[in-house]
């Protein structure tokens, strides 16, 4: 089955400085990658998505990039916010839309 | 629009007990079902999903089963929890193959 892998596993960053997260999935036939952030105690809520014939999409400070060849994404945060704290999964999707998740980058911004 | 309600919230339970975890949605037909489960700290474990009443799923052995006995409903059970069974679970639904997740809002159950 598909395995995603996410690095780093915590992530500290100053205000105003950027972050990137990476995964890599071992599925080539994936073809859907979601990024999901969730604040601590609540559900995890889709905050961008690409699919596998895009190989970038942004949206305001965040941005996603996909390398079909490498099978690898990475999710791009600019001028990073405290309420931008939270723990960041993404996912690939394969078969009826069922993903699998990454175990999660946990990202603090400090002030 | 479309919502997903699930319940209860949080739960403790003692081992041994059985177990019974509910989820409706509303606002859409024919969505695809799944539960996860997340430990503390830890990513998301897909359990089980449904692409249609009666069609369930197993990703993972474990003492749990789901259910889908109306189009907009899904339900997690037990028979008998262990420990292991803790943690956060999460009821989600999409509109199918490359559709994003839309998640309940959890339940934290504890088993002790």
């Amino acid at each position: 089955g598909e395995n995603v892998e996410q690095h780093p596993s915590t992530l500290s960053v100053q205000e105003g400085d950027s972050a990137v997260i990476k995964c890599t999935y071992s599925d080539s036939a994936s073809n859907y990658f979601p990024w999901y952030k969730q604040e601590l105690g609540k559900r995890p809520q889709l905050i961008i998505d690409i699919r596998s014939n895009v190989g970038e999409k942004k949206d305001q400070r965040i941005a996603v990039t996909l390398n079909k060849t490498a099978k690898h994404f990475s999710l791009h945060i600019t001028e990073t916010q405290p309420e931008d704290s939270a723990v960041y999964f993404c996912a690939a999707s394969l078969n009826a839309g069922k993903s699998t998740f990454g175990d999660g980058t946990t990202l603090t911004v400090k002030p | 629009s479309q919502t997903i309600h699930q319940w209860p919230a949080t739960l403790v339970q003692p081992v041994g007990s059985p177990l019974s975890l509910e989820c409706t949605v509303e606002g859409t037909s024919n969505p695809n079902l799944y539960w996860y489960r997340q430990a503390a700290g830890r990513g998301l474990q897909l359990l089980f999903y449904s692409v249609g009443i009666g069609q369930i799923s197993s990703e993972v052995p474990q003492n749990l089963s789901a259910s889908r006995p109306q189009d907009r409903q899904f339900i997690l059970s037990s028979k008998k929890l262990l420990l292991s069974d803790s943690g956060f679970y999460l009821c989600a639904w999409s509109a199918g193959l490359g559709s994003p997740l839309h998640f309940g809002n959890g339940t934290r159950l504890t088993v002790t």
